[in-house]
């Protein structure tokens, strides 16, 4: 499976500003998924990201909050816009396999604290 | 959307003791997977079960599709089971390529 390298690991903003993650994939993929795991909480899609295209944005997401880079197949940004401590949550990357199935594999994730 | 259930939400058992926990989806999948989140947050695909039986070791997964349920079970426990199992599905009705996770369960296993 695909190794996802995720940075930052962890951080800690002020309100008001922004943060860009970065999502690195040691193989080319087509689809990147963006998740969004508030405290205590199961794991919500923020947006699909393919290259080539905007992203795809689930209900409740908007581009403005959280835009999404993709510019190549084994790249992506996320950035966290204007925020405000409920954006507290941990933010994954994730990639489908290539063989078929849409099995998924996970980075580490990007553990982020709004004050 | 589907909804995705998990039934117990947290559960703590003794090392050494077997559990079996449930995932209900309320539409048709062609893509369900169990994952394991360690204490320190990581994601682990444990399998890739839309419908049949699967082990890997002590763990062992059977999914019914036509009764929309999926259930994990875990054998001789250990404490590095700790942490939370979620199940994530897709499907045709709500887009095959990604996946919607289910609320999860919360496991202890106590030395």
């Amino acid at each position: 499976s695909a190794v996802i390298s995720q940075k930052p690991s962890r951080d800690i903003c002020q309100r008001g500003t922004s943060l860009t993650i970065q999502c690195q994939v040691d193989s080319q993929v087509t689809m990147m998924f963006w998740y969004r795991q508030q405290p205590g909480q199961s794991l919500t899609l923020i947006a699909t990201a393919n290259q080539g295209s905007e992203a795809t944005y689930e209900s409740g997401f908007v581009i403005d909050k959280f835009p999404i880079s993709r510019p190549n197949l084994t790249f992506s940004t996320l950035t966290v816009s204007n925020m405000s401590p409920e954006d507290s949550s941990i933010y994954l990357c994730s990639v489908a396999s290539s063989t078929g199935a849409n099995v998924l594999t996970f980075g580490a994730g990007s553990r982020l604290t709004v004050l | 959307g589907i909804q995705v259930e998990q039934s117990p939400p947290d559960l703590i058992l003794q090392e050494g003791a077997n559990s079996t926990l449930r995932c209900n989806f309320s539409d048709s999948v062609n893509n369900l997977q169990w994952f394991h989140q360690n204490p320190w947050g990581q994601l682990i695909n444990l399998f890739y079960i839309p419908s049949g039986t699967k082990q890997n070791g002590r763990l062992s997964a059977t999914t019914v599709a036509t009764e929309r349920y999926s259930l994990l079970y875990i054998s001789s426990s250990q404490t590095t089971d700790s942490g939370v199992y979620f199940c994530a599905v897709g499907g045709y009705n709500f887009g095959n390529e990604k996946l919607t996770f289910g609320t999860g369960t919360r496991l202890t296993i106590i030395p």
